[in-house]
């Protein structure tokens, strides 16, 4: 059974350019979230997507955009990176529900230059 | 609004000797609480979780955690630690009825031989 994947593992961009990062869940879930990770930090919420919808959202700029697929894949898009911007990006799947486990991939490492 | 107070950034302990993981939590309403561990360069694993009933809660390899409501605590413990319980630990919460989850700043467990 898959965990959550995630792609790409690296990437590196510069200021002002935009990126897309994917993720697909684990093999069952319906529930998708976004963190993003600064070094040296815990995990930042940046939204969660079910039935193709975004159902909460952390306090990020509307910069950071998101998608899910009907086949509970999801991308997160980001436009006009920013030096802070670089992080590791987490995707975590789960079932819908609260209290329910989310389950992390091994996240893009992002460096914007 | 809910944070995370993880009191130690840095826990250094002998190998086969005992250790206990700081977390405390502020919250007006009820919250689930959780213990991930993250590796070098990989995502989080759930250690633990509380969602209601026993405060006392066992996790995978060996560890555990106690709910103290009165205390708004979550400390993480382990009888003895073994070299490859080094990690990053993170304490997080999320609010009963909620869905996103708040991670402490971490706690780095240092295992020496």
């Amino acid at each position: 059974d898959a965990g959550v994947t995630q792609s790409p593992t690296h990437l590196i961009k510069t200021r002002g350019q935009q990126v897309t990062l994917r993720c697909s869940p684990k093999s069952g879930h319906d529930t998708v979230s976004w963190y993003q990770q600064a070094l040296g930090q815990g995990p930042q919420f940046i939204f969660q997507y079910y039935e193709e919808e975004e159902r909460q959202r952390g306090n990020f700029p509307d910069g950071f955009s998101g998608h899910q697929f009907p086949n509970y894949s999801s991308e997160l898009n980001v436009n006009a990176l920013l030096l802070g911007d670089s992080a590791l990006y987490l995707c975590a799947s789960s079932l819908l529900g609260a209290g329910e486990t989310q389950y992390f991939g091994p996240g893009t490492r992002l460096l914007v230059l | 609004a809910q944070s995370v107070t993880q009191l130690d950034s840095q826990v250094p302990v002998f190998e086969e000797a005992p250790v206990e993981l700081r977390c405390n939590y502020s919250s007006s309403v009820s919250v689930y609480l959780f213990w991930y561990v993250q590796y070098p360069n990989q995502g989080l694993q759930l250690l633990l979780k509380y969602l209601s009933g026993s405060t006392l809660v066992k996790g995978i390899n060996g560890f555990e955690a106690e709910f103290n409501k009165s205390q708004t605590s979550f400390h993480l413990r382990k009888p003895s630690v073994h070299i490859s319980d080094t990690a990053e630990y993170f304490c997080a919460v999320s609010v009963v009825g909620g869905y996103k989850y708040i991670f402490g700043t971490g706690t780095r467990l240092k295992v020496l031989a």
